[in-house]
């Protein structure tokens, strides 16, 4: 079955340093990989996909992230964080016959200080 | 264009009770599916609908939880007999028709249901 590893549970970063979020997958097929930021008692906002092609992908408000299959990982970055970006942050692969079904993984909360 | 509308938004439930939460997909979307958010936790995918199908249920707890999702109308989820381990937050999310690799799937702003 697949899961999806956030290992770091709280991460707080200065206004202006670089931010990675890590996520690590288990799936046995090609995976579809999906990062999600969530602001406190809303939904969620999709920051950026991986499907195919190339493994940099390019997200919403600066975000990026790098698929690598030899890891079985998929990390977001963003060189320069600003103090919005203080949220929860959730990292999902897509199964099903089109990757429309998500497995999520438990989190990243970022808090950013001043 | 609107996007994944839910509601109500939050609830207060008593133990026993029936809890109904709805969600209209987006316009175009006739997928729907539905995620629970325990506290402190990732999303748990629940169960999966088409226009009057359940395409996949997997993620449904086997008693006091259905779904539906009528022809016309919103998706229901709908909770029988609540109990204090049904507090979480419910999403929905929606796809457009006919899912294949790349269709985004969009969430709606969550139902945060309370059981006291």
């Amino acid at each position: 079955a697949q899961s999806v590893t956030q290992p770091d549970i709280h991460i707080t970063v200065s206004e202006g340093a670089s931010l990675e979020l890590r996520c690590n997958y288990s799936y046995g097929a090609t995976p579809y990989l999906f990062w999600y930021v969530q602001s406190p008692g809303q939904g969620l906002q999709l920051l950026l996909k991986y499907f195919s092609g190339d493994t940099l992908v390019q997200g919403i408000k600066g975000f990026e992230a790098e698929f690598k299959r030899s890891q079985s990982s998929f990390n977001l970055r963003k060189p320069s964080v600003h103090w919005s970006d203080a949220a929860e942050y959730f990292c999902a692969v897509g199964v099903g016959n089109a990757g429309n079904m998500l497995t999520f993984g438990g989190g990243t909360r970022l808090m950013v200080k001043p | 264009n609107a996007g994944v509308m839910q509601n109500p938004r939050h609830l207060v439930r008593r133990r026993g009770q029936e809890a109904r939460l709805r969600c209209s997909p987006m316009k175009g979307h006739s997928h729907v599916y539905w995620y629970r958010q325990l506290p402190e936790e990732g999303l748990k995918f629940m169960v999966y609908l088409q226009k009057e199908n359940i395409i996949d249920e997997s993620g449904m707890p086997k008693e006091r939880f259905s779904a539906e999702f009528p022809k016309e109308g919103p998706s229901i989820l709908r909770i029988q007999q609540v109990v204090r381990g049904d507090s979480a937050a419910y999403f929905c999310a929606s796809s457009p028709q006919g899912p294949s690799p790349g269709n985004t799937i969009y969430f709606g702003e969550g139902s945060w249901l309370t059981v006291v």
